[in-house]
């Protein structure tokens, strides 16, 4: 079974640009996660989808950060304008149901904002 | 809310045993796993329990207590490449089943 796809694989951007990550999951998973990791921290839920509907977004600061997920598959993050703060891993899970036993999660992009 | 707390960094030589603690608070606690992650790359399911007791896969087990919300997982036979940082996370039905994490502990193993 494939893993779960995420790209790039590394960024580096200017504060205030804006960024958009890329992922993928695991064939016929419903549920997908993006999780922001920051150095030595373990990772925090930004947002849940359920299929193309989000489930739970109260820790994705909305004001700069936004995800879709169009036809219930791919799923994309994006951050505008950047902060510093926001230099962090961005990791992808899916699971076939919510809360499933255990996510599969994807090699996440790295973010450096400088 | 949710609380959960690991040690952040420990060293045990090739060989060894390890014990990494995890303690949590939560009020809907629906299961406790632990997760494998190697600098650079995604976390890997290791162990999950949701009843008390051991679990015990390999040279890795895991035991949970939900009265003193204590979590352990135990490293045997220690080999370089499990130098890696491990992750607890309670998962809370609470937080529409969703894992919470801790703030993972950063294993050394030396030769």
């Amino acid at each position: 079974e494939a893993g779960v796809a995420q790209s790039p694989r590394y960024k580096i951007i200017e504060k205030r640009q804006s960024v958009a990550f890329w992922c993928n999951p695991i064939s016929g998973h419903a549920t997908l996660y993006w999780y922001q990791q920051i150095l030595g921290q373990g990772p925090k839920l930004l947002i849940q989808f359920q299929n193309n509907g989000v489930v739970d977004d109260s820790q994705l600061p909305k004001d700069r950060f936004s995800a879709e997920r169009l036809k219930g598959v791919d799923s994309t993050l994006k951050i505008q304008p950047a902060k510093l703060e926001d230099s962090a891993v961005y990791l992808c899970a899916s699971s076939s149901t919510q809360g499933g036993y255990g996510y599969t999660f994807g090699s996440g992009t790295r973010l450096t904002v400088v | 809310g949710q609380n959960i707390d690991q040690p952040t960094e420990m060293t045990a030589t090739e060989g060894a045993i390890v014990q990494i603690n995890c303690t949590y608070q939560t009020s809907g606690f629906n299961g406790l796993f632990w997760y494998q992650q190697h600098a650079g790359e995604a976390p890997t399911f290791l162990s999950y329990n949701v009843l008390d007791g051991l679990e015990e896969k390999g040279r890795f087990s895991s035991f949970l207590s939900r009265s003193k919300g204590y979590s352990y997982l135990l490293l045997k036979e220690l080999q370089m490449k499990d130098s890696a940082s491990y992750l607890c996370a309670v998962r809370d039905h609470n937080y529409g089943q969703n894992f919470v994490f801790g703030p993972g502990t950063r294993l050394s193993v030396l030769p």
